[in-house]
């Protein structure tokens, strides 16, 4: 079968660093999304991973290892405005993203 | 970039209602078009498939009679969810994937709150 495997929900703290792992397992591999959505909205895409290694953009980062399943994105500076659910979403054999239920991020003052 | 434009963000409507929620991609044709629901707290759910000038593929458990869904050129999808019922209220949102070169993504639309009273 095919699923994908988040923490539920992560608390950090304004300017800190958080990393939300991602695990995950599907019929056939092409990349890894990452979304951030804020409650009510649809999913803003961040960043995309189809080979090994680390994704740099900005403050976000990701990072994928595809002998392991496994993907982890990085907050740097963290910001208020960062507290929303983060989605990982592998693409399938027919590029179909499969999705999770995201972590919840709270970010605290 | 790509944008997909949907309408409306939200709507309120009566039980047994129908209502259409469109999905238009404004600067790129959308040849397919993703329609998921997400209830709150849970992960987004697709429940079907649009291609340009065909029908569509819906997943299991998901009623086509109800959940309409048409594809009639390359910028517009359309859903429409026949005789609702306050448990169809859900956000609905349309998805369209392209591709530029050897990257390929997805584009959202902004979201329907569609609620059943």
């Amino acid at each position: 079968g095919q699923n994908i495997d988040q923490p539920t929900e992560m608390t950090a703290t304004e300017g800190a660093i958080v990393q939300i792992n991602c695990t995950y397992q599907t019929s056939g591999f092409n990349g890894l999304f990452w979304y951030q959505q804020h409650a009510g909205e649809a999913p803003t895409f961040l960043s995309y991973n189809v080979l090994d290694g680390l994704e740099e953009k900005g403050r976000f980062s990701s990072f994928l290892s595809r002998s392991k399943g496994y993907s982890y994105l990085l907050l740097k500076e963290l910001q208020m405005k960062d507290s929303a659910s983060y989605l990982c979403a592998p693409s399938d054999s027919n590029y179909q993203l499969i999705w999770g239920a995201g972590t919840k991020l709270i970010i605290k003052p | 970039g790509a944008v997909v434009s949907q309408h409306p963000s939200w709507v309120i409507c009566k039980s047994g209602t129908s209502v259409k929620i469109e999905c238009r991609s404004l600067d790129f044709q959308a040849t397919t078009m993703f329609w998921y629901r997400q209830f709150p707290k849970q992960s987004l759910m697709l429940m079907a498939t649009s291609n340009e000038g065909s029908k569509a593929t819906y997943e299991q458990g998901v009623e086509k009679d109800k959940f309409l869904i048409n594809h009639a050129s390359l910028t517009l999808s359309t859903l429409t969810v026949t005789s609702a019922h306050p448990e169809d209220s859900s956000f609905y949102i349309c998805s369209a994937p392209r591709s530029e070169g050897h990257i390929y993504g997805y584009t959202f639309g902004s979201g329907t709150r569609l609620t059943v009273v």
